[in-house]
């Protein structure tokens, strides 16, 4: 959804290495999320965030930290790097209303060698 | 959480078939998506769909909560149509995504 922008959108880095990934949303929405996805999986939740002052581990957040900047903003940092975190991350938002549907930004692929 | 099953796995098809896909889920939810996985990476919301049936366009979904389950159907499949179909589910804010279905369409 071009509401929803990733930067970057590929990246290769070195084991150890400190990875910022950014999301960015003009839909208004205030509740954003970090998944992630594996070869041949479904996506899986790392981190979810209600709004600016309520942030959220999901399922598989270690090595993992998050910033919400601002309703808008809410970037996906790995402190050090290591080859499993190797994967393709999404960004996604949604409404706070009784709607649920999540739209997805799309996407960036992280290599860590 | 929700366990999600699709089947099947993978689907070939002739371009101009049709074809059904299956999402099994384990709990009620509040919200059910199906999302289509281009060869880019990208998802692409098809459907919102928590209950009903919806279509657009040559897809339409069926969702039958009570008995937990939802179906996508492609008519007069194209080759564009290739790629990952994703079935999401949610009784909260976490989607729990299954296994997806893998669609081949040849020319």
């Amino acid at each position: 959804d071009a509401d929803v922008t990733q930067t970057p959108r590929n990246r290769i880095t070195k084991t150890g290495k400190r990875i910022m990934l950014e999301c960015s949303q003009t839909k208004g929405h205030d509740r954003m999320y970090w998944y992630r996805q594996d070869p041949g999986l479904g996506l899986r939740l790392i981190y979810y965030s209600f709004d600016v002052k309520d942030i959220n581990k999901g399922e598989i957040s270690d090595g993992y930290s998050v910033s919400r900047q601002a309703q808008a903003k809410f970037s996906l940092s790995l402190e050090s790097a290591i080859p499993n975190q190797t994967a393709l991350y999404f960004c996604a938002t949604s409404d706070r209303r009784e709607v649920h549907e999540q739209f997805f930004g799309p996407g960036t692929r992280l290599t860590v060698l | 959480g929700i366990q999600v099953e699709q089947s099947p796995p993978d689907l070939i098809l002739q371009e101009g078939a049709n074809s059904t896909l299956r999402c099994n889920f384990s709990d009620s939810v509040n919200n059910l998506q199906w999302f289509h996985q281009n060869p880019w990476g990208q998802l692409i919301n098809l459907f919102y769909i928590p209950s009903g049936t919806k279509q657009n366009g040559r897809l339409s979904a069926t969702t039958v909560a009570t008995e937990r389950y939802s179906l996508l159907y492609i008519s007069s499949s194209q080759t564009t149509d290739s790629g990952v179909y994703f079935c999401a589910v949610s009784n909260g804010y976490k989607l729990s995504f299954g296994a997806g279905t893998t669609v081949t369409v040849r020319a």
